[in-house]
This record gives structure tokens, C-alpha cells and sequence, in this order.
């Protein structure tokens, strides 16, 4: 099973601030690794795949980097509605894996 | 309009069975791999089990391994997650999902297992 370990647990910032949540794999997942979108209440919201392609209505705040083990998701302004949980998942073997998430919370 | 929606949950003691199911409808079901994916009250997202488009093939977590399984039918565009010997560490919201560009999500429902 391939471990995702995320960092930090949690990331205290203002709106506007710059964002960045790292994912590493415990395995090569080559780019086959999403990011997703997670507040209380509601279904996961796919942000990246492919390690760095915008999912479908996805504002251009977002972007994703990186393959073979190291990952990161890049919120370049925050927007008020961006205080959630971010978890990265990786899609290269089964079992299909998530990393332990990333709160971003209001400093 | 996309639409996974999970019934079957509630309240059952520990070593029970509940079976959930999950009604898709909005896209061709039956060309793609799903999945039950679950979230425990403060932890984080946990993937359980994916089942290729026909059924044939099945994968999941060692978590859930020999307890739960995982089946659909094509033709009522169902899925389903039969739970047994459930343990109070199985609380959780439960939903289904099409992962992969599109994503596809369920809402939830909610499992308790309680004395």
C-alpha cells in the first residue's frame, strides 16, 4: 500500500495569503496523484489530477506541481470559501490511497 | 444532472450487517470503476473498496478486508456495500464515488454503530 504523508496538519492564514500544502508518496506514483477539497457537510470536491491539471470549474487560483514522489497544491490568493481540509490521493495502484489531510484555517 | 445517492445508513449494534446502496444516475453508469469511500468522525478520508465497470473485478483496503464486500447492478445502475461484523470503529460517513476526471461524489450516509 502506497503511504501518503501530508504537511503541514494544519496552515493558519489570512484571505489573500499564498497557500502551499506538500503531499510525498511513500512509493513512485509517477504523476497519478490528485488533490481534493474537503468542508463539513459536503462531498469531496476534485481540485487537481494528474498531479497538475484543474478539474473541471476549478478557479486558476489552484495549481498542482510535482511527480514521482513530491507534491504540492499552490491556493495563490486565498478566497474566504478556501478554509477547508486538502487531501491528496494517489490513483496508481489499487488500493487507492488518501494522505491524512491539510486543515487551512483563518489566522 | 450527475447525481450518487447513498441510502441504507443508521444506527446498528456492534457485530451487526447493513447493506448501502447507492442509485447513480446522470452518466453510463455501467462504463465505470466505483468506489466506497469513508470518512470517521474527525479522521480523514479513507478509500474501502472499487469495483471495475462489470463487476468482475474487485479491490479494496486491508481495513475492511473479509468483513465488507463490494457489487453493483448494471441494470438498476446500483451500487452497493454490504457491511457485516460491523465494530464501533466503522462510524462514519460512507459515501460513493466515480473517481476519476469527471468526479462524481454521493453525499454521504451516516453509520453509527453503537450499544
Amino acid at each position: 500500500e502506497i503511504v501518503l504523508a501530508q504537511s503541514p496538519a494544519t496552515l493558519s492564514l489570512s484571505p489573500g495569503e499564498r497557500a502551499t500544502l506538500s503531499c510525498r508518496t511513500s512509493q513512485y506514483v509517477s504523476n497519478y496523484l490528485a488533490w481534493y477539497q474537503h468542508k463539513p457537510g459536503q462531498a469531496p470536491r476534485l481540485l487537481i489530477y494528474d498531479a497538475s491539471k484543474r478539474a473541471t470549474g476549478i478557479p486558476a487560483r489552484f495549481s498542482g506541481s510535482g511527480s514521482g514522489t513530491d507534491f504540492t497544491l499552490t491556493i495563490s490568493s486565498l478566497e474566504p470559501e478556501d478554509f477547508a481540509v486538502y487531501y491528496c490521493q494517489q490513483r496508481t495502484n489499487w488500493p487507492l490511497t488518501f494522505g491524512g489531510g491539510t486543515k487551512v484555517e483563518i489566522k | 444532472e450527475v447525481q450518487l445517492l447513498e441510502s441504507g445508513g443508521g444506527l446498528v449494534q456492534p457485530g451487526g450487517s447493513l447493506r448501502l446502496s447507492c442509485a447513480a444516475s446522470g452518466f453510463t453508469f455501467s462504463s465505470y470503476t466505483m468506489s466506497w469511500v469513508r470518512q470517521a468522525p474527525g479522521k480523514g478520508l479513507e478509500w474501502l473498496f472499487g469495483i471495475s465497470s462489470s463487476g468482475g473485478d474487485t479491490y479494496s483496503a486491508d481495513s475492511v478486508k473479509g468483513r465488507f464486500t463490494i457489487s453493483r447492478d448494471n441494470s438498476k445502475n446500483t451500487l452497493y456495500l454490504q457491511m457485516s461484523s460491523l465494530r464501533v470503529e466503522d462510524t462514519a460517513v460512507y459515501y460513493c464515488a466515480k473517481i476519476g476526471q469527471p468526479d462524481y461524489w454521493g453525499q454521504g450516509t451516516l453509520v453509527t454503530v453503537s450499544s
